[in-house]
This record gives C-alpha cells, sequence and structure tokens, in this order.
C-alpha cells in the first residue's frame, strides 16, 4: 500500500497569513503516460463530511477559493492557502489515488489563533 | 443536485454483520462511481471499497474478506455489508460519489455506527 505521510500533524496561524502544509506518498505518484500526479487533497471542518479541493495535486474544484494552492510532484507535495480565514479552519487530507488501496494522509488540522 | 444519503442501525453488536444503505438522488448510478469511506471518531479516513459505474467493484485487501458492496440501480442504492464486526469498526460511515472512480466529488453526511462488545 503506498503510504501517505502528512506534516505537521496541526498548525495555528493568524487570520490573513499564509499556511503551508506537506504531503509525502511512500511512492511516486506520477504517472509516466501522462504525467499527472494521481493526488486530491480534501477538507474537512468540525462536524462536516470532507470536502473536495483539489485533484491532480493543483486542480481546484469549482467554487473553491483560489487562495487555496496544490503544488508539488512525485513523492512530495504542499497545500498552501495564501491568505487564512477564519473559516478554514479544519482538518485537512490529502489522498492517493495511483493505486488502490486508495490511501489517505492522517491529516494536518488548521487551528486558527 | 447531487445527493448521497446514508442509513442503517446506528449499533451493532461484535461479530455480527453490518448493513448500510447509501441511497443516492441527482445522478445515476450507471454513471457514477460510489465509494465506502470511514472514520473512527477523531481519527482519519479510511477508503473500503467502491462500486463502479460499470457495475464492478474493488475493495482495501485490509476488509475484503468480509466486506461486500453492492447496488440496486431501481433503487438508486448502493449497499455495504461487512460481517464480523469488532469495536475497532466503530466509526462514521461515508458513501461518497463522483464521475471518476479515484477521489471522492461528492461526500453523504455519514451514518456513525458504534460496535458493541
Amino acid at each position: 500500500d503506498i503510504v501517505m505521510t502528512q506534516t505537521p500533524s496541526s498548525q495555528a496561524v493568524s487570520a490573513g497569513e499564509k499556511v503551508t502544509m506537506s504531503c509525502k506518498s511512500s511512492q511516486s505518484l506520477l504517472y509516466s503516460e501522462n504525467k499527472k500526479n494521481y493526488l486530491a487533497w480534501y477538507q474537512q471542518k468540525p462536524g462536516q463530511s470532507p470536502k473536495l479541493l483539489i485533484s491532480w495535486a493543483s486542480t481546484r474544484e469549482s467554487g473553491v477559493p483560489d487562495r487555496f494552492i496544490g503544488s508539488g510532484s512525485g513523492t512530495d507535495f504542499t497545500l498552501t492557502i495564501s491568505s487564512v480565514q477564519a473559516e478554514d479552519l479544519a482538518v485537512y487530507y490529502c489522498e492517493q489515488y495511483y493505486d488502490t488501496p486508495l490511501t489517505f494522509g492522517s491529516g494536518t488540522k488548521l487551528e486558527i489563533k | 443536485q447531487v445527493q448521497l444519503k446514508e442509513s442503517g442501525p446506528g449499533l451493532v453488536q461484535a461479530s455480527e454483520t453490518l448493513s448500510l444503505t447509501c441511497t443516492v438522488s441527482g445522478f445515476s448510478l450507471t454513471s457514477y462511481h460510489v465509494s465506502w469511506v470511514r472514520q473512527p471518531p477523531g481519527k482519519g479516513l479510511e477508503w473500503m471499497g467502491r462500486i463502479r459505474s460499470g457495475g464492478s467493484t474493488d475493495y482495501n485487501s485490509a476488509l475484503k474478506s468480509r466486506l461486500s458492496i453492492s447496488r440496486d440501480t431501481s433503487k438508486s442504492q448502493v449497499l455495504l455489508k461487512m460481517n464480523s464486526l469488532q469495536t475497532e469498526d466503530t466509526a462514521i460511515y461515508y458513501c461518497t460519489g463522483g464521475l471518476r472512480a479515484n477521489w471522492f466529488a461528492y461526500w453523504g453526511q455519514g451514518t456513525l455506527v458504534t460496535v458493541s462488545s
């Protein structure tokens, strides 16, 4: 199974600040034939179901604010929130879909100071 | 609009079989793939398995021996059955769906299943 490792496990930032969180996979998620990275990011707010933010490592879903930026390739990926808002309080998960079983990271909890 | 809703017993005895239903609306099960994902209280997400739009299934190898996913397209329902439940199977169970089999665009509200010993 592909293991997904997210760091940090939690972080606290003030509104307006930039935040980055990391997701590393135990093997490359870059498919050579189409040059795409098979990675998605989700946001789970307290008491809610997860919400898909980004697929293909950097493609935002419709309606997702442009302050959410996905980047990276191969085994190292980053989710950046360029200017954190109070409503971004959530746990963020990465997911690899390069191979089954589909696997998630353990999450990064974002707290607002 | 696309909606998924899980239903089933909130409490199951250890060693028994769990049966959950995901009722969907706003799309056809012959067009969308549906997965089950679970989340133990306060913990992370685990993909359990999926039924593709064509009807084939894939399972997490960790659960494969206990898990079955099927569907009734006439009722727009996806069914999950898992046997030999243990207390560590206590979790919120989500059904998720989308045009893509590999990520989860739409989620149900989830249903909490507690396994009692």
